[in-house]
């Protein structure tokens, strides 16, 4: 079956650090891929997708390229806040919205300042 | 943006209790619901997926007559946790879609203790 595999944590990183989180999935089809972040307390908030080959998601200085060769999907920011603290997950969908995510474990990242 | 309200955030029972967990789409209508189960430091794993109007589809493993799931309306569903012993304590998400290619949203989580 379909399975997404990201880098264990804890991250810790100081402000304005590089940030890379790395996401690899096995899926049958053509995924569609995400990037949710949990803050402390809270659910699960869309960061970024992409829906096919090449296709660059960002938002929030965050970015994450689909690369279809090497079944990548990591997640980059070029300075870190500590505003950013949070778990990130990467997740993957067959079928689009109404078919459910297959997510990895989680990466919990710690921003100090 | 659209949201989802996942009531009650926080449970704490005694063994041999049954808890419901509410979801709603406060802005939407939700054709489709899923419920994910988080236990410490795993992933998310999905439990079941719920249509409006129609039974739960459960995953393998997941035992229905256990979490009884009710998508009666397009802007509520609930799972109840019957007869909650300690291995049930965990954390549980819900999360709503609408028609078509919606993304899902999804709502804050209902971390359940089971003394």
């Amino acid at each position: 079956g379909d399975s997404v595999t990201q880098m264990e944590g804890p991250v810790t990183l100081s402000e304005e650090a590089f940030l890379t989180i790395n996401c690899t999935y096995t899926a049958t089809g053509y995924p569609s891929l995400f990037w949710y972040v949990q803050y402390p307390g809270e659910g699960l908030q869309l960061l970024l997708k992409a829906t096919k080959a090449d296709d660059k998601g960002s938002n929030k200085g965050f970015e994450a390229t689909y690369r279809k060769e090497t079944t990548s999907f990591h997640l980059e920011k070029g300075s870190v806040q500590v505003s950013d603290s949070a778990v990130y997950f990467c997740a993957l969908s067959d079928f689009g919205g109404n078919t459910p995510l297959v997510f990895g474990k989680g990466t919990r990242l710690s921003v100090i300042a | 943006g659209a949201v989802v309200s996942q009531h009650p955030s926080r449970v704490i029972c005694k063994s041999g209790t049954s808890v419901k967990i509410e979801c709603r789409s406060l802005d939407f209508q939700a054709t489709t619901m899923f419920w994910y189960r988080q236990f410490p430091k795993q992933s998310l794993m999905l439990m079941a997926t719920s249509n409006e109007g129609s039974k739960a589809t459960y995953e393998q493993g997941v035992e229905k007559d256990k979490f009884l799931i009710n998508h009666a309306s397009l802007t509520l569903s609930t799972l109840t946790v019957t007869s909650a012993h300690p291995e049930d304590s965990s954390f549980y998400i819900c999360s709503a879609t609408g028609d078509g290619d919606q993304p899902q949203h999804f709502g804050d989580g209902t971390r359940l203790s089971i003394l």
